[in-house]
């Protein structure tokens, strides 16, 4: 069973596309998570929320938009794709926010 | 400011040679290290984690050492495997925001048989 899924997996898209990122934890977490990984595998945080309400918001444009139905889910929406916005995206999940992060597999995300 | 580094970027060790990986931390107050693996095309993988009131903690044929004094982490493997190639990183959580995990840049790790 995946514990933490991410769909799709790779998403390629043209210039100034609206898109969403689809994740799912089924490990009963409270916290999730989302990151973009750049091109030299540099990690870095964007968001994340516990028991739906916003707790890290990161320096990124506002064009990205978290959404969370329900503690199990946590979508990440994208308005207005940019160049800059290629990257791998990876949502993660924590029993409770001090402790360490389980990943999912990813979504590279081509804007072209 | 706040940050977690690498001495290397890259390691190549011969299968069955013990690997050790660097990682320097600037901010004092943190308390709690963790070590992930990124193998190609997936997401990273806890390995272990430490907190700051212990020098050493081990898993399966992984040991991770802290030196507060020198703010200074490592992650030693054993009897490396040709599995154990990937990317490894070192995090902490930043100041008080816990779940804001910082990680390090990272060190490839390539195993050769």
């Amino acid at each position: 069973d995946t514990a933490v899924s991410q769909t799709p997996k790779y998403l390629v898209t043209q210039m100034g596309n609206d898109k969403s990122i689809k994740c799912e934890q089924n490990l009963g977490h409270d916290t999730m998570y989302w990151y973009k990984q750049d091109s030299k595998k540099f990690l870095k945080i964007m968001f994340s929320y516990n028991n739906k309400e916003l707790i890290i918001n990161e320096t990124v444009p506002n064009r990205f938009s978290p959404k969370s139905p329900d503690k199990a889910h946590l979508n990440l929406h994208i308005n207005s794709l940019e160049l800059g916005d290629s990257a791998v995206y990876f949502c993660a999940s924590s029993q409770n926010y001090n402790e360490w992060q389980f990943f999912g597999p990813g979504t590279r995300l081509t804007v072209l | 400011g706040e940050s977690v580094g690498l001495h290397l970027p890259t390691l190549s060790v011969q299968e069955g040679d013990n690997s050790i990986i660097n990682c320097a931390y600037s901010n004092s107050a943190s308390d709690y290290f963790i070590w992930y693996k990124q193998e190609s095309g997936k997401g990273p993988q806890f390995i272990i984690d430490i907190r700051s009131n212990m020098d050493k903690r081990q898993g399966q044929r992984v040991t991770v050492l802290l030196n507060k004094t020198v703010k200074h982490l490592s992650l030693q493997i054993a009897a490396t495997q040709p599995g154990d190639s990937a990317v490894y990183f070192c995090a902490e959580p930043l100041g008080g925001s816990q779940g804001n995990l910082i990680f390090g840049k990272g060190t490839k790790l390539s195993v050769k048989p």
